[in-house]
């Protein structure tokens, strides 16, 4: 149990256009799901919270414009990358956690999607 | 605020060693500990976690225990195999409106050779 899912695993783009990466939770209800940011050998950098049908809350330093999330379902959360840059590549880990106790303190994390911007 | 700090790798072993990975953290309250592991490529995944003092997570045949008194929650594993390599995040989580973010540690990274 408790998988989650991310598409797609890589994606290549010129810069300038726009990518949406998509973030499932499988075999349960997310109440909240997160989107981090990894460098290269470095630990992960948390974007934004969001919660289902509610805008999502972002870290300082992210840019809201440029990095759009939806948290339309309790099991499905999109970011897009707008207008992508070279400094945008990255690897986008999206986590989600269940909303019921015991285990309402765990996230489970999807396997990553590798950004390519050219 | 919340912190983890975790030993820096790299953390080379042989095939069978023992392998402690030290964690300690700062925070407020009674927060959840967490080991993840990521593979190459890969996001994470959990390896086990304690949500009280004197909790002991185990999987796989790794183990931590909380222990509030010295904030620790240190990963163990007795005989470490080549497939173990891989990063291994110390993270912490705390309620209080914070929708359970998670802290994390740095990461360390195991090799572990045959």
């Amino acid at each position: 149990g408790a998988v989650v899912s991310q598409h797609p695993s890589w994606v290549i783009c010129k810069s300038g256009t726009s990518v949406k990466i998509e973030c499932r939770s499988l075999d349960f209800q997310a109440t909240t799901m997160f989107w981090y940011r990894q460098f290269p050998k470095q630990s992960l950098m948390l974007m934004a919270t969001s919660n289902e049908g509610s805008k999502a809350t972002y870290e300082q330093g992210v840019e809201k414009d440029k990095f759009l999330i939806n948290h339309a379902s309790l099991t499905l959360s999109t970011l897009t990358v707008t207008s992508a840059h070279p400094e945008d590549s990255s690897f986008y880990i999206c986590s989600a956690r269940e909303g019921l106790a015991p285990l309402s303190d765990t996230q489970y994390f999807g396997p990553g999607t590798r950004l390519t911007v050219l | 605020g919340n912190s983890v700090t975790q030993m820096e790798g790299p953390v080379t072993l042989s095939e069978e060693a023992f392998l402690t990975i030290n964690c300690t953290y700062t925070a407020t309250g009674y927060p959840s500990l967490f080991w993840y592991v990521q593979y190459p490529g890969e996001g994470l995944q959990l390896l086990l976690k304690a949500t009280k003092a004197d909790d002991k997570g185990s999987n796989k045949g790794f183990e931590a225990t909380y222990r509030k008194e010295t904030t620790s929650f240190h990963l163990e594993k007795g005989s470490v195999q080549v497939s173990d390599s891989a990063v291994y995040f110390c993270a912490l989580s705390n309620s209080g409106g914070s929708n359970y973010k998670l802290t994390f540690g740095k990461g360390t990274l195991l090799t572990v050779n045959p």
